[in-house]
């Protein structure tokens, strides 16, 4: 029951593109900045986006971020098989006066 | 190299207590705000609570407020977690996360500690 929705999951085959959106508010995305993160089983989740569009040190130009109004969207192009993994949008909400994770989106690369 | 390194989970009775730590090394921990991020069996990531760079300022999740208490030593690059009351629903793998940008831009992570709360 978190305050931002993404979708389950999304899939794509190998090459191909997929976008997660993030949806929120104006009590959080709409008035703070959004990062993004992987979460491959087993391993630490990895920031590949901060600050709404900006790519993290080392990760490819395949992963973008952008925002508008109260949803965010995370894209990856040329999907690779070592992208499947969950991925969750996060910011602040003032109204919680917390941090808040977006639902998870699990990708799939068919 | 950047390190975060957690302990102190275990197994726990319902109601009981458990003190979670974070040893930081190779960067300046006082520069940052820090965070503790949880995720729970099969569930996705959440949001547990933050404390700035002073210790002064602490924000906690609904679900754990004024139950848990995050605290931190500068002198000793540590970060504390006291978690209270615990709950069945408390059980999940705890990450220590280092806040590196704007509205939780979290950039380092540690490689979390287990709690479980069963009787």
């Amino acid at each position: 029951q978190s305050v931002l929705t993404q979708p389950p999951s999304v899939s794509a085959a190998p090459g191909q593109k997929v976008t997660i959106s993030c949806s929120g508010s104006s009590s959080n995305i709409g008035n703070y900045y959004v990062s993004w993160y992987q979460h491959l089983p087993g391993t630490t989740p990895k920031l590949l986006i901060h600050d709404n569009d900006e790519r993290f040190s080392g990760i490819p130009d395949r992963f973008s971020g952008s925002k508008s109004s109260t949803s965010a969207t995370l894209a990856i192009t040329g999907l690779q098989t070592g992208d499947e993994a969950d991925y969750y949008c996060v910011t602040w909400d003032r109204s919680l006066n917390a941090g808040v994770f977006g639902t998870g989106t699990k990708v799939t690369v068919l | 190299e950047v390190q975060l390194v957690e302990s102190g989970g275990g197994l726990v009775q319902p109601g009981g207590s458990l003190r979670l730590s974070c040893a930081a090394s190779e960067f300046t921990f006082s520069n940052y705000w820090m965070t503790w991020v949880r995720q729970a069996p099969g569930k996705g990531l959440e949001w547990v609570a933050n404390i700035n760079q002073g210790g002064n300022n602490k924000r906690y999740a609904v679900s754990v407020r004024g139950r848990f208490a995050i605290s931190r030593d500068n002198a000793k690059n540590s970060l504390t977690l006291q978690m209270n009351s615990l709950r069945a629903e408390d059980t999940a793998l705890y990450y220590c996360v280092r806040v590196a940008f704007e509205d939780e831009g979290m950039d380092v992570w540690g490689q979390g500690t287990t709690v479980i709360v069963s009787s």
